[in-house]
């Protein structure tokens, strides 16, 4: 079956230090890759996503690329701020199947320090 | 405002007695879906419903039940027949006009079993 496997945390840094978190999938078929972030107590919130292969999503100065022959996605930011601290997961789907489900990585804590 | 809302925002239940989580969504998406959450943990699907009056189950439905009697509303009930109930429950709606649409996540309902 389809999995995601993010780096283990947690991740502390800097502020304006470089963030790389990784990601690797298995998956049949074409899945839409995704992260989301969740602060303290609340819902999970999307943060990028990418549809296809070499594909690159980006906001708020977070980027990731579709990788397909590296099945990976990775996410990277330039310069973090305390206000990135939170936790970060990545995410498949498979559209073809299963009514779109998510399948999610086991989440990464960021920690951003002043 | 657009959005999905879940009720009530921490829950305690004795152990014994079934409780019902509240979803409800006017984004007029047509699938819907219930995510547990444990604590350094991924999130893993309960049920999902992708149209009114259907649902299938995910990968840890047992000791719980849903209905889906109107597009808007998708309510989980967490029955005494679940054995460790205590988490962080999420529920998510997409859009379904194409496979590559976004699931968005409610603010999620924190369940502790005393």
């Amino acid at each position: 079956g389809d999995s995601v496997t993010q780096m283990e945390g947690p991740v502390t840094l800097s502020e304006e230090a470089f963030l790389t978190i990784n990601c690797t999938y298995t998956a049949t078929g074409y899945p839409s890759l995704f992260w989301y972030v969740q602060y303290p107590g609340e819902g999970l919130q999307l943060l990028l996503k990418a549809t296809k292969a070499d594909d690159k999503g980006s906001n708020k100065g977070f980027e990731a690329t579709y990788r397909k022959e590296t099945t990976s996605f990775h996410l990277e930011k330039g310069s973090v701020q305390v206000s990135d601290s939170a936790v970060y997961f990545c995410a498949l789907s498979d559209g073809e199947t299963s009514g779109s489900r998510l399948t999610f990585g086991e989440g990464t804590q960021l920690t951003v320090n002043p | 405002d657009g959005g999905i809302t879940q009720s009530p925002k921490y829950l305690f239940r004795k152990e014994g007695q079934n409780v019902t989580l509240s979803c409800e969504q006017n984004l007029n998406h047509d699938a819907m879906y219930w995510y547990r959450q444990d604590p350094g943990q991924g999130l893993r699907l309960i049920y999902y419903s992708q149209i009114v009056n259907d649902f299938q189950k995910g990968d840890i439905a047992e000791g719980y039940s849903v209905s889906r009697e109107k597009k808007e509303s998708f309510p989980l009930t967490v029955t005494s027949a679940q054995k460790n109930p205590t988490a962080f429950y999420l529920c998510a709606s997409r859009s379904q006009k194409t496979i590559t649409d976004t699931q968005y996540f409610g603010p999620g309902t924190r369940l502790t079993v005393l």
